[in-house]
């Protein structure tokens, strides 16, 4: 079970999009559409942003989306916000019961 | 409402274990279930493992196989995570999550317990 991988960083300015990609294999992204999405601000809690490729949870903003294309998942962040500046991780569904979330992408609103 | 309430921090010595727990509260656990994810200083989240109440089973990640048991107390709404024969690397933050039943949505969080393995 590798680490998905993902981007070290992003950036972008405020209202600005930014795209982070989440590689991983035929037996985890590739394989299934239950990948997942999570924002980490330092010294809290992760925060579900998307699950199943591209759903929010109640109380998620629509600037944030997602999409799979193969073995890659992405998330989009559109008209980025101060408050957007954090860690993001995918995590995907492995088969089993077994998990394996991505690197991490610290995102930066310059 | 719902929430996840987790044990203070631990500090261990390389070779013991540790059991950090993880009280739910608002809704039905037996219905749920449960992810721990571990962060290190500096690193990234990591899955540890998972508790399945449909089969009363649980799966490890295949890094921690043999160290990592988790358990469930359904009397208590209680969730468990013990990891044994730490090493300094096992030194994270902690976290249970709860699988929102869509395969990996893990919609509510525990705070996290902060284990510092050190001689």
């Amino acid at each position: 079970q590798s680490a998905l991988t993902q981007p070290p960083s992003a950036s972008g300015s405020p209202g600005q999009s930014v795209t982070i990609s989440c590689t991983g294999t035929r037996r985890d992204v590739g394989a299934f559409d239950y990948v997942s999405w999570y924002q980490h601000h330092p010294d809290k809690a992760p925060k579900l942003m998307l699950y199943e490729v591209n759903k929010r949870p109640s109380g998620v903003p629509d600037r944030f989306s997602g999409s799979k294309s193969g073995n890659t998942a992405s998330l989009t962040v559109s008209g980025l916000q101060t408050e957007d500046e954090a860690d993001y991780y995918c995590n995907s569904y492995a088969g089993g019961d077994s998990y394996v979330f991505g690197t991490g992408t610290r995102v930066t609103v310059l | 409402q719902v929430q996840l309430v987790q044990s203070g921090a631990e500090v261990k010595k390389p070779g013991a274990s540790v059991k950090v727990s993880c009280k739910a509260s608002g809704y039905d656990i037996t219905n749920y279930y449960m992810h721990w994810v571990r962060q290190a200083p500096g690193q990234g989240l990591e899955w540890m493992g998972i508790i399945n109440p449909i089969y009363n089973s649980t799966t490890s990640a295949q890094k921690l196989q043999g160290r990592l048991t988790m358990t469930r107390d359904t009397s208590t709404s209680t969730d468990y995570m013990e990891l044994s024969s730490l090493r300094p690397e096992d030194t994270a933050v902690y976290y249970c999550a709860r699988d929102g039943r869509h395969f990996g949505d893990m919609d509510v969080w525990g705070k996290g317990t902060t284990v510092t393995v050190s001689s």
